[in-house]
């Protein structure tokens, strides 16, 4: 069973949408929650950090936790076509030798914005 | 700048040959990791380090080595033991363990390995 699962999409929406972004976790005793935006061929860049229920805002995303339902979500606002990347969500919690955090990435979302 | 660089950008490895990718990072991070994400699928962990002279196995640690005797650096070495290297591998990097091990994790740039 897969810890971290996202549709894989792709996600089609038209410039100026909304575009919604979901993630489902296993472990109900993770603590951090992250989305990741990765353009093809490059590496993942952190755009989000979520740590506790309730939304989270910074410009045109919203990063939203429910920790009873297991789901985060990101809504961007006003999408662009230079949004058109794979989406990766990951959530930490406790499970490394020694006692650190381990972050477990879903598969990623596909989002394509179009003109 | 801070960041994380890795290199080289490119690897090509023959068979039987043994290859190390470079990490390096001068965020004063504690704990650095590497991933291999191929095609379709997550990011999976190789190795880990959360302190100097210190690191653990991932979760697909077979074929592959690491050191670290420094803190900025955390180079992975990909043997001819790895039956199936071609992938693109990412080092990452996070403030720490404990109360700090909560904060994300940044990337470098990325390796891609392929053979010959």
């Amino acid at each position: 069973q897969k810890e971290v699962e996202q549709n894989s999409g792709p996600l089609s929406v038209p410039e100026g949408a909304i575009a919604s972004l979901n993630c489902t976790y296993s472990d109900r005793g993770s603590q951090s929650f992250f989305w990741y935006r990765q353009y093809s061929g490059k590496s993942p860049e952190l755009i989000m950090s979520i740590y506790s229920n309730g939304d989270k805002e910074d410009g045109r995303f919203t990063a939203q936790l429910n920790k009873a339902s297991q789901y985060v979500s990101l809504l961007i606002r006003d999408s662009q076509p230079s949004d058109s990347a794979t989406y990766l969500c990951a959530v930490n919690h406790w499970g490394l030798t020694g006692g650190g955090n381990k972050l477990t990435f879903g598969t990623g979302t596909q989002l394509k914005v179009e003109l | 700048d801070g960041g994380i660089t890795q290199s080289p950008k490119y690897l090509f490895r023959k068979e039987g040959q043994n290859v190390t990718l470079s990490c390096e990072q001068n965020l004063n991070h504690d704990a650095m990791y590497w991933y291999r994400q191929d095609p379709g699928q997550g990011l999976r962990l190789i190795y880990y380090s959360q302190i100097v002279n210190d690191f653990q196995k991932g979760d697909i640690a077979e074929g592959y080595s690491v050191s670290r005797e420094k803190k900025e650096s955390f180079p992975l070495t990909v043997t001819s033991a790895q039956k199936n290297p071609t992938a693109f591998y990412l080092c990452a990097s996070s403030i720490g363990q404990g109360a700090r091990s909560n904060q994300p994790q940044h990337f470098g740039d990325g390796t891609r390995l392929s053979i010959l």
